[in-house]
Formats: C-alpha cells, sequence, structure tokens
C-alpha cells in the first residue's frame, strides 16, 4: 500500500515569509508525528497528533510553529515568518495508534528540505 | 528526559566485513524500546531492528544484530557482511514502553557508515 507521503519535496523560502508543509500518512493511522532534522540539532521531536489532537506539543521550537490534523488524515506543519535557523528536513511519521500500551510501528514519509535564505 | 548519544560520527567497513555501532542512553524508566534505523541519501528513514528493554535476548534481523547491555545502558548494531547498499547514515532511538506516555521517538545525533568496496 501507500507509504507517508510529503509535500513539497524540497522548499525554498527568504527569510520572513510563512511557508506550510503537509503530510498524507499511511490510510488509517490514527497516530502522527513531526520530528526534524538539522545539521547542529540531530533529530528532533516536534509534535504528536492522536487523531485530530495534539496531546503533546512539547517540541515545537517557538511560538512561529504551528500544526494541525485534519479528518483525522493530512497534517500540514505552518512556520510563520521564517528564519535562517529554521532550515532543516522535516521528517513526518505516522503508526496505526499511538500510546504506548500496545508496540506500533512508525513509518516515515521522505521528508520537506526546507531552506531559508 | 531521556537522552541517546552516538559518540561517533561517521565509520568506515569493508565491504565484506563486520562493523559495529555505538549507541548509549540514558534513561530512569525500566520499560521501553531501543531501536535502530537507517537513512539513505533519499531521507526515507528504514527501521532496522527493534529491542524491547524487558527482552534479554539480543535481537536479530538477518546480518543485522545488537549487544544490549541494559545495566550499561548500552546499545550497538553489528552489520555483519557489509555491502555497499548498508551505506547510509544510521540513527540510535529511544521510546517510552511507560504505560500513559506517548510514544515519540529519541533520536542519537547520527552515525555515518561509509561502505569500501
Amino acid at each position: 500500500g501507500a507509504g507517508v507521503s510529503q509535500s513539497p519535496s524540497n522548499k525554498v523560502t527568504e527569510k520572513g515569509k510563512d511557508v506550510e508543509l503537509r503530510c498524507d500518512p499511511i490510510s488509517g493511522h490514527t497516530a502522527l508525528y513531526w520530528y526534524r532534522q538539522s545539521l547542529g540539532q540531530g533529530l528532533e521531536f516536534l509534535i504528536y497528533f492522536q487523531g485530530n489532537s495534539a496531546p503533546d506539543k512539547s517540541g515545537l521550537p517557538s511560538d512561529r510553529f504551528s500544526a494541525e490534523r485534519t479528518g483525522g488524515s493530512v497534517s500540514t506543519l505552518t512556520i510563520q515568518r521564517t528564519q535562517q535557523e529554521d532550515s532543516a528536513v522535516y521528517l513526518c511519521a505516522s503508526s496505526r495508534r499511538g500510546g504506548t500500551e500496545i508496540y506500533y510501528e512508525q513509518y516515515f514519509g521522505p521528508g520537506t528540505r526546507l531552506t531559508v535564505t | 528526559a531521556q537522552t541517546v548519544t552516538q559518540s561517533q560520527p561517521e565509520m568506515s567497513v569493508q565491504e565484506a566485513e563486520t562493523v559495529t555501532l555505538s549507541c548509549t542512553y540514558d534513561t530512569s524508566e525500566s520499560d521501553y524500546y531501543l531501536f535502530w534505523y537507517k537513512q539513505p541519501p533519499s531521507r526515507q528513514m528504514i527501521l532496522v531492528i527493534r529491542q524491547e528493554a524487558y527482552k534479554q535476548q539480543n535481537a536479530t534481523e538477518n546480518r543485522f544484530s545488537v549487544n544490549f547491555q541494559k545495566a550499561a545502558k548500552s546499545f550497538s548494531l553489528k552489520i555483519s557482511d557489509s555491502q555497499l547498499g548498508d551505506a547510509a547514515m544510521y540513527f540510535c532511538a529511544y521510546r517510552s514502553a511507560f504505560a500513559g506516555a506517548n510514544s515519540k521517538l529519541t533520536f542519537g545525533k547520527g552515525i555515518t557508515l561509509s561502505v569500501r568496496p
């Protein structure tokens, strides 16, 4: 079946502009995660969705970052007033369910490479 | 908070030889999962192997095996009979199995493995 897809694959934007990154999880997966991969910080957790709600937003680095998920499916990560330090690869992952009682594998998308000039 | 440390940024191995990638972690939890992920240049994160902390037996997947030392909080990956396709970035990751926690992954900074023909 289809895996996790992300769009765009690459995005170049000017400092100060807003950007939206999209994630399409695997059909039927209720849990969705955003991670950021940057040269200086490695791979960091940003936010976790279970259905349409986000019980853990602890990884969002500033209030310029927000994310939503509608219909329990597609998620959009929005970065407002982008800064050069936002340049990174943004990875999305989904799993059948969240929580920790039962193990479900996280499947990753190919990521969006964001470059802020 | 949990931390994952990969102290070797790069390693190289001759094709058909064996290589071991190191990882240490810190946690106060007793139940958790540990993972090794592979990230080729395509950026797609691929799960290589998983270890449940409550299992004493080391996990094995074909040419990949781990040495899990719970008391030492060490989790190394051994790749046997290295192949050119094994060249990639490898990430060690931690996930809580504590009931009520969310299932986000905490990653090390990764190690770039090159394979010499």
